[in-house]
């Protein structure tokens, strides 16, 4: 089974509100990344929480990790039409160097 | 351009052949892996590697080798096609975790292999 959950499937907002995504895991890990995939394409690396880490911000991204719950969220400010991509969680688990485990992805729409 | 590269973008195998995906990249990093995608699925890890020489199974292995003689080269072999092996495959790469440690490393993906097994 896979190590990442995530809530919900799929969001649908309208541009300039702020998006949600929410992952939970189940083993210890190093860090969490979060991906951003456009349809057809390869996935690209959006940002990276540590274990140790509560918060983080990269320009309209904020994610936050709960380590003692399992889980992280991905907050995206002011949603453009751009934005509309599938996002997934990832984790690096702290037993197993170099096994990176995806969740299922959460396919955001954001209507101009 | 530094970066995963992955050959062929497309392929039509028959049940029961053979075929290798190329997986190449130019960044000296020293994990590297194979993932498939399938709607709804997300991406599952078929095989991995922490540095030459150093392979190991992901979630699933079936029907599919790997190698990694070099750095740079990660090639997926499937042995002997089925259907069930239509996917969009993706080969990605990124620095040890130990030197995540110190920086923001994430992986790095190719473009991807969509291949259609008949």
């Amino acid at each position: 089974s896979q190590q990442g959950e995530e809530d919900p499937q799929a969001l649908s907002i309208q541009e300039g509100e702020n998006a949600t995504m929410n992952c939970s895991y189940k083993t210890s890990i190093n860090n969490l990344q979060w991906y951003r995939q456009n349809s057809g394409r390869g996935l690209v690396h959006l940002i990276l929480i540590r274990s140790n880490e509560r918060e983080k911000h990269s320009g309209r991204l904020r994610v936050t990790l709960d380590t003692s719950k399992k889980s992280s969220s991905l907050l995206i400010t002011a949603s453009r039409a751009a934005d509309t991509a599938s996002y997934f969680c990832a984790t690096d688990a702290r037993t197993s160097y170099g096994k990176l485990t995806f969740g299922q992805g959460t396919i955001l729409t954001v209507h101009p | 351009n530094a970066g995963v590269t992955q050959t062929p973008k497309f392929q039509v195998l028959k049940t029961g052949q053979s075929m290798t995906l190329q997986c190449a990249q130019d960044m000296n990093h020293e994990y590297m892996s194979w993932y498939r995608q399938d709607p709804g699925m997300g991406l599952r890890l078929i095989h991995y590697s922490v540095g030459a020489g150093i392979t190991d199974q992901g979630e699933v292995p079936n029907g599919y080798n790997v190698s990694r003689s070099t750095t740079e080269d990660f090639p997926l072999r499937l042995l002997s096609a089925a259907p069930s092996q239509t996917s969009v495959y993706f080969c990605a790469s990124s620095y040890s975790s130990l030197r995540v440690v110190q920086g923001e490393y994430g992986y790095t993906f190719g473009s991807g292999t969509r291949l259609t097994v008949v």
